[in-house]
């Protein structure tokens, strides 16, 4: 248990549908993150809240929509996605940013498969 | 760029002993970090080098020479549940991650 839940755990979605993935961290850290894990390749940085305040997307397409209403919570609004979407999506949480031993506390990631 | 090499997979014996090797070329460095993944699981930390040597906890150890941009993790006594992927990580001088693409390590009986 790392005190960082996401779920769900898997999802399968169509092209056209709307999902969202959702991540809840128990630690009383202020930042969040998520990241894309695709097979044999180094995880990709989405997106980072600080206190509620984003303050960085990596260029992130716009199909992806993080919504971060407090320090606990953090979500991935997904819609029309494609298929090379489908990946692990992980949350992570970290007491705060830029300080540089910030340690990462992770979720279990959600399995998502885009048909 | 910025890169982070370190072997897609390895194999190692029970009761043995194996080093996973982390080389990167960043902009600026502001320490690296060693991550434990088992598969369908989050990843999570094992081990911060800022400075030059190593760090020892219990099995695992992890050693680092910023002058050679390098790392290394070492597991000892290995055991079943090792069998997982490790992640290399480099916080660059803009405090961003560098990740690597993870070594998956399987251990036989």
């Amino acid at each position: 248990e790392t005190g960082v839940t996401q779920t769900p755990r898997h999802l399968v979605m169509g092209m056209t549908n709307k999902k969202s993935l959702k991540c809840e961290q128990h630690l009383g850290h202020n930042a969040m993150y998520w990241y894309k894990q695709s097979a044999k390749k180094p995880l990709e940085l989405m997106f980072v809240y600080s206190l509620e305040e984003r303050v960085e997307n990596n260029s992130v397409p716009s199909r992806f929509s993080p919504e971060c209403p407090n320090s606990s919570h953090l979500f991935l609004h997904l819609h029309t996605l494609q298929p090379e979407d489908s990946a692990l999506y992980l949350c992570a949480s970290s007491q705060a940013i830029g300080t540089g031993n910030e340690k990462l506390f992770f979720g279990s990631g959600t399995q998502l498969s885009v048909l | 760029g910025q890169n982070i090499d370190q072997p897609t997979e390895m194999t190692a014996t029970e009761g043995a002993i194996v080093q996973i090797n982390c080389t990167y070329q960043t902009s600026g460095f502001n320490g690296l970090f060693w991550y434990q993944q088992h598969a369908g699981e989050a990843p999570t930390f094992l081990s911060y080098n800022v400075l030059d040597g190593l760090e020892e906890k219990g099995r695992f150890s992890s050693f680092l020479s910023r002058s050679k941009g390098y790392s290394y993790l070492l597991l000892k006594e290995l055991q079943m549940k090792d069998s997982a992927s490790y992640l290399c990580a480099v916080m660059d001088s803009n405090y961003q991650l560098i990740w690597g693409a993870g070594t998956k390590l399987i251990i036989k009986p």
